[in-house]
């Protein structure tokens, strides 16, 4: 199992809708969770922090499942703005960070 | 304002020719790091430090080396670059170790074409 896996997509979604994808993470011991959003050869900006308790941030919701192994980010009311791609990131250890490859994002008109 | 600067943002040089990527960062974090970015192969840790005087290797550090004299500054040296090179590089910093929950700040990017 990678250490790290996305859905590479693309998803291509119509303006408006709710879109969610996954990452999954196989080291138990992980302890800190991001997603990341990184435009065509920019470079990845902080989109949030995954809580153990799930957390919000305006249109965008990010949860956790230890049990699972997963996060998860949820976009509601999709914008045009919101077609990147997104990238999953597990601390497996302190001084260790993986990226997920990401997921492409497609909002279409 | 607070950031992470790279110098230079793109560069074509040629095979042998030694090469440094300056990485600087104002926000006094003491993790800092770099990666090479693929297409199909995503973000991969070359080397790391944890602090003055304390670096390490990621996942691809052949071919590479790094030096951490300063906090703020974090360069990245290939000493004969090679075509496999080519790349987008990326350098990052925290604030701390990445267990504490602090996120990374990434600088703008390098473009390197080795040919």
């Amino acid at each position: 199992r990678k250490e790290v896996e996305q859905d590479p997509g693309p998803f291509n979604v119509p303006e408006g809708a709710t879109v969610a994808f996954n990452c999954t993470y196989s080291n138990s011991a992980s302890q800190s969770f991001f997603w990341y959003r990184q435009d065509c050869r920019k470079e990845p900006k902080l989109l949030m922090s995954v809580y153990s308790s799930g957390n919000e941030d305006g249109r965008f919701t990010a949860q956790l499942n230890r049990a699972s192994q997963y996060i998860s980010l949820l976009i509601r009311d999709s914008k045009l703005s919101d077609s990147a791609t997104y990238l999953c990131v597990v601390n497996l250890r302190d001084d260790k960070i993986i990226f997920g490859k990401g997921t492409r994002l497609h909002i279409l008109p | 304002e607070a950031q992470v600067t790279q110098n230079p943002r793109y560069l074509i040089t040629v095979t042998g020719k030694k090469l440094t990527v300056t990485c600087s960062q104002n926000m006094n974090h003491e993790y800092m790091s770099w990666y090479r970015q693929d297409p199909g192969l995503g973000l991969r840790q070359i080397y790391y430090s944890m602090n003055v005087e304390v670096t390490d290797k990621g996942d691809v550090p052949e071919g590479y080396k790094v030096s951490r004299k300063e906090k703020r500054n974090f360069p990245l040296i290939l000493e004969s670059p090679s075509p496999n090179q080519t790349s987008l590089y990326f350098c990052a910093s925290s604030l701390g170790l990445v267990g504490s929950n602090q996120p990374q700040h990434f600088g703008d990017g390098t473009r390197l074409s080795i040919l």
